[in-house]
């Protein structure tokens, strides 16, 4: 029962235009999601969240997007470079979770020069 | 300067032994986990340990033992290695998850022959 979902494994973009990443969560009690970014050999990286209070947040180049009816949440990277291709993990916590993210399978960007 | 580090990186060892994976977070954080990353890539939690007593403890087999002799460590013991256990293993801390979530090792990428 997977509470988070990533159904893209793999996205292509070509650089400077935008990617978007997407992910679904079925657990009505999440109200704090992040996304990270994998590279190889290496752990997950913190790189944006939201509060379910809120419906966006923006860092630069990253913008995160909450649709709480949808139960939907998604990343926009803009412009979208190289160095960003890697693997993008959605995460979910909530009330009663004991301070545990529950993650989805994450989707592989790949930036083509 | 690691903010956590595992021990080691690789692992490849025969069915049947028993093996430890270290983990050292110099954060200060009060939580740290254990996740495992399967075939499907997927991050699923196994273990978390707050101020060294055990808060999650997901479904594993008992093969598998995590201990913490204080609240920077957090050691993964595994008995009696099957070839199912082959996955990445990565340690993460946290600090009441915050607005940043987890800090993650790098993984430590056990194979079981």
């Amino acid at each position: 029962d997977q509470q988070v979902k990533q159904n893209s494994p793999s996205l292509s973009v070509q650089e400077g235009r935008i990617s978007i990443l997407n992910c679904d969560y079925t657990n009505s009690m999440f109200d704090y999601f992040l996304w990270y970014k994998k590279y190889p050999a290496e752990g997950p990286t913190f790189l944006i969240s939201i509060s379910s209070i809120k419906d966006k947040n923006e860092d630069g180049r990253f913008t995160v997007f909450l649709n709480k009816s949808a139960k939907h949440l998604s990343l926009h990277i803009v412009p979208s470079q190289p160095g960003d291709s890697a693997v993008y993990f959605c995460a979910a916590s909530g009330a009663g979770s004991a301070r545990q993210l529950t993650f989805g399978s994450g989707t592989q960007l790949t930036v083509l020069p | 300067d690691t903010a956590v580090s595992q021990t080691p990186k690789y692992l490849v060892t025969q069915m049947g032994n028993d093996k430890s994976i270290k983990c050292e977070q110099n954060l200060g954080h009060d939580t740290m986990y254990w996740y495992k990353q399967d075939s499907k890539k997927f991050l699923k939690i196994m273990f978390s340990y707050n101020n060294k007593e055990l808060i999650i403890n997901e479904t594993v087999p008992n093969r598998f033992s995590p201990k913490s002799p204080d609240k920077a460590h957090l050691n993964l013991h595994i008995n009696s290695l099957e070839l199912g256990d082959s996955a990445v293993y990565f340690c993460a801390s946290s600090q009441d998850l915050g607005i940043r979530g987890y800090t993650f090792g790098s993984g430590t990428r056990l194979t079981v022959v």
